[in-house]
């Protein structure tokens, strides 16, 4: 079965850049999307198809997906941005998840 | 504004069969390409998802719980359900339903709903 591999935890200061890595056999080939979840809530997709922004989720949200890893960068920091974060493909018809990352605002 | 909404007992005693349906408001099933799916968290840890229905009836589910998953549409109530039969203490989980746009995605997802399997 296919794995993602993500770090557990990144820490960012308040106003920098995060990047979040999600590793994967070629993931390049594949769709992949982004999920954003805050402490007792429903996951939100932020990214989805490697770079592409829904509706009201700010631009300082973009990702990019090439040869084994993808990325989910997010600029100019805010506090308001700590949270867990998913990666997610369709694979061999399933949804595979990542083990997520827990981003730290310092 | 697409919504959706679990309902179904939040305890359920172990061997048992859980049971879970999703409320679609704002739009119908029916209309478009999408998927439905089930997705679950246990506390304290990542996504699993759990399987997906076409409103046509077709269905995908993940192998590690196919043997026990069921998901059926009902587009008469504009909802879809899970059934996951022999439950024990590792099915205990918040079960969320989402809706997959074309891509793969989840685009629209509910609030989620604890389960509890305990006797």
């Amino acid at each position: 079965s296919y794995e993602l591999t993500q770090p557990l935890s990144v820490s960012v200061a308040l106003g920098q850049t995060a990047r979040i890595t999600c590793g994967g056999n070629n993931i390049g080939s594949k769709n992949v999307h982004w999920y954003q979840q805050k402490p007792g809530q429903a996951p939100v997709l932020v990214i989805y198809r490697d770079s592409n922004r829904p509706s009201g989720i700010p631009e300082r949200f973009s990702g990019s997906n090439s040869g084994n890893t993808a990325t989910l960068t997010i600029s100019r920091a805010q506090a308001g941005d700590e949270a867990d974060y998913y990666c997610q493909v369709w694979d061999s018809s399933t949804w595979v998840f990542g083990g997520g990352t827990k981003l730290t605002v310092l | 504004q697409v919504q959706l909404q679990e309902s179904g007992p939040g305890l359920v005693k172990p061997s048992q069969t859980l049971s879970l349906t999703c409320t679609v408001s704002g739009g119908s099933i029916s209309s478009g390409s999408y998927y439905w799916s089930w997705i679950r968290q246990p506390a304290g840890k990542g996504l699993e998802w759990i399987g997906r229905i076409y409103t046509s009836g077709s269905t995908n589910y993940n192998p590690s719980l196919k043997s026990r998953v069921t998901i059926s549409v009902d587009t008469s109530k504009n909802q879809f359900s899970l059934k996951l039969s022999s439950v024990t203490a590792a099915d205990t989980a918040v079960y969320y339903c989402a809706r997959e746009a074309w891509g793969g995605q989840g685009d629209y997802w509910g609030q989620g709903t604890l389960v509890t399997v305990s006797s």
